[in-house]
């Protein structure tokens, strides 16, 4: 069974630029997670989603990161402009439910704003 | 204060060896909890679910003691392959899943 896929790998922009990363979740998998990750810390929520209804927006700092999963399936998690501050590792992860279920990650895009 | 913490390490210690990690939550309301382990610049993987009554899968044991709001990991019989970082996972009411910072461990021959 495949495993949640995201793309890029890697993204290195200039700051004030616009950047998007893209994740497809494990097939039949209803709940979908966007976390940030800085280095030597842990994953940090920033949006989840329930089908296609974003239920927990509360960090995502909406000024300038926006976020959608059309169709309850794939998600595009959208940065703009970047800032140099937005330099971390991006995480999608999903889960078959929300309550507790385990979440299955994928391996991650690392931003790096110049 | 966070809602999760744990102790940073990172913890060195030889092959065969036992180590212990714990962790603290400071909302009584987390029901659910995970031990989670990520490897360097991998992603975060599940290493086990934490019971109540404690659980146990080979050389891993997990301990939940709600009264103190700390859960625990314990390694028996270290190996090299069990270096890596050990993310401690609380699982709240509002369904919001908060990672601890983690515990980096490095087991040396």
């Amino acid at each position: 069974e495949a495993g949640v896929v995201q793309s890029p790998r890697y993204k290195i922009i200039e700051k004030k630029q616009p950047v998007a990363f893209w994740c497809n979740p494990i097939s039949g998998h209803n709940t979908l997670y966007w976390y940030l990750q800085n280095l030597g810390q842990g994953p940090e929520l920033l949006i989840r989603y329930e089908n296609e209804e974003a239920v927990d927006d509360s960090q995502l700092p909406k000024d300038r990161f926006s976020a959608e999963r059309l169709k309850g399936v794939d998600s595009t998690l959208k940065i703009q402009p970047a800032e140099l501050g937005d330099s971390a590792v991006y995480l999608c992860a999903s889960s078959f439910g929300g309550k507790g279920d385990t979440q299955y990650f994928g391996p991650g895009t690392r931003l790096t704003v110049l | 204060r966070k809602e999760v913490e744990q102790d940073p390490g990172p913890f060195n210690v030889p092959e065969g060896a036992t180590v212990a990690f714990n962790c603290t939550y400071s909302n009584s309301a987390s029901q659910s909890f995970f031990w989670y382990r990520q490897d360097c610049r991998k992603e975060p993987k599940l290493l086990m679910s934490v019971y109540s009554s404690g659980n146990e899968d080979g050389r891993f044991t997990a301990q939940l003691n709600r009264a103190s709001q700390y859960i625990s990991l314990l390694i028996r019989d270290s190996k090299l392959s069990d270096s890596a970082t050990y993310l401690c996972v609380a699982y709240t009411g509002g369904f919001k899943t908060i990672f601890g910072a983690g515990t980096r461990l490095f087991v040396k021959a």
